[in-house]
């Protein structure tokens, strides 16, 4: 159990277009979701966190125009890198927090490796 | 504010050489200390939650420790398979966000 997808696992596109990433739980209701950002040899650092049916709430630093989330339903999330530039290249990861566990355990997904040409 | 570090931040192994990883921490009231394991070019994979001092859980050759400032993450007779990125985690008692340490890299060699 506890599986979530991301879709897609990479992408490349031309600076200036706009990319979507979607991250789904599969086997289980998430009433949050996580968007994190990984850089080369470093840890994750959290961008947003999505609540379903709400709007997403920023880290400080990560432009909310640039990284459009959506919560749509409980067991989907998207983000949306809208006119994406070479420095947006980076591993992105979701995680979706298990609503019978009080989101104390988060379940990430496989990533998806962005590349802006 | 909450706090996460990791050390040694690399390190090489003997396959059957055990050792173990620290994650030492602040928070302000922990609700939750996470285990993760990510292989290159994936997402982390949960291994354990520790919720009080004193809890201790187990997978395979994995135990994961808890005190009240640190949490030890101990690899018995290790084998290649092994080798990933080890990051823990702390989530506090008022907010669901979990907070990074920045990985300790394992080898496993035979």
């Amino acid at each position: 159990g506890a599986v979530v997808s991301q879709h897609p696992s990479w992408v490349i596109c031309k600076s200036g277009t706009s990319v979507k990433i979607e991250c789904r739980s599969l086997d289980f209701q998430a009433t949050t979701m996580f968007w994190y950002r990984q850089f080369p040899k470093q840890s994750l650092m959290l961008m947003a966190t999505s609540n379903e049916g709400s709007k997403a709430t920023y880290e400080q630093g990560v432009e909310k125009d640039k990284f459009l989330i959506n919560h749509a339903s409980l067991t989907l999330s998207t983000l949306t890198v809208t006119s994406a530039h070479p420095e947006d290249s980076s591993f992105y990861i979701c995680s979706a927090g298990d609503r019978d566990r009080n989101n104390y355990e988060q379940y990430f997904g496989p990533g998806t490796r962005l590349t802006v040409t | 504010e909450d706090q996460v570090t990791q050390s040694p931040e690399a390190l090489r192994l003997q396959e059957g050489e055990s050792s173990s990883l620290n994650c030492s921490y602040t928070v302000s009231g922990l609700r939750g200390l996470f285990w993760y394991r990510q292989d290159p070019g994936k997402g982390p994979e949960f291994l354990f939650t520790l919720y009080s001092a004193g809890e201790e859980k187990e997978k395979e050759r994995l135990k994961a420790t808890l005190t009240k400032k640190e949490s030890f993450l101990h690899i018995t007779a290790p084998k290649p398979e092994d080798s990933a990125t080890y990051l823990c985690a702390v989530q506090s008692s008022n907010t669901d966000k979990l907070i990074f340490g920045t990985g300790t890299r394992l080898q496993v060699f035979p």
